[in-house]
């Protein structure tokens, strides 16, 4: 099986329920933020993203805010399904070409 | 978003030799960049690599160890040298728009060495 997500910190929800996953950043210099999705078995998803200019965006069932002032961003799952179960990594970048990835939380929805 | 294909999907290899993974994407990027991944960890940068010059390496990673080709815009390798079970991780290949852009990714590279 898949060891992707084996040691992460896991956030158990109930099918229904809203999920919020939070991941703190290292660098003030960063002006954008992604969420992605890895499912086991494939390559990292995107989700949702969001520039330092904004502090909240939000997509279909997803919502991402962003707290410059402490480094703080977080994504908010609504309705969360059992399709939700996966690994969820958010990412800075600085404006350059690279994008740095955060440690990840594995999400379990229990039906 | 571009639409990005790795080989192989995954190996089982011996120390002491070497793999060569593939990145195939269906449109022409200026930007590709290189993934490790091990058990139970977030994405790790190896290094960026752009077309008509070498690739650019992350600290702790050099290029006796992870030798990169990119030969043309929608396709490069990533060789993993001289392999110790310490190198059985995910390998990843990313493609960005530009600077400050998402980053794709490929399915990975799923890679075991006994």
């Amino acid at each position: 099986g898949e060891s992707v997500g084996l040691h992460l910190p896991t956030l158990s929800v109930q099918e229904g329920d809203n999920s919020i996953i939070n991941c703190a950043y290292s660098n003030s210099a960063s002006d954008y933020f992604i969420w992605y999705k890895q499912e086991s078995g494939k390559g990292p998803q995107f989700i949702i993203d969001i520039r330092s200019n904004m502090d909240k965006r939000q997509g279909q069932r997803v919502t991402v805010l962003l707290n410059k002032t402490v480094k703080h961003l977080s994504l908010q799952i609504a309705a969360t399904q059992p399709g939700d179960s996966a690994v969820y990594f958010c990412a800075e970048n600085t404006g350059g070409f690279k994008t740095i990835f955060g440690a990840g939380t594995r999400l379990f929805v229990k039906a | 978003s571009a639409v990005i294909s790795q080989k192989p999907s995954r190996d089982i290899c011996q120390r002491g030799t070497s793999l060569t993974i593939q990145c195939q994407v269906d449109s022409q990027v200026t930007m590709m960049f290189w993934y490790r991944q091990q058990p139970g960890q977030s994405l790790t940068l190896i290094a960026t690599a752009n077309q008509g010059s070498e690739a650019t390496y992350e600290s702790g990673f050099v290029i006796d160890k992870f030798p990169i080709s990119r030969p043309n815009l929608t396709f490069s390798t990533l060789t993993v040298s001289n392999m110790s079970p310490e190198d059985s991780s995910i390998y990843l290949c990313s493609v960005g728009a530009g600077k400050g852009e998402t980053q794709y990714f490929g399915p990975g590279t799923r890679l075991l060495v006994l």
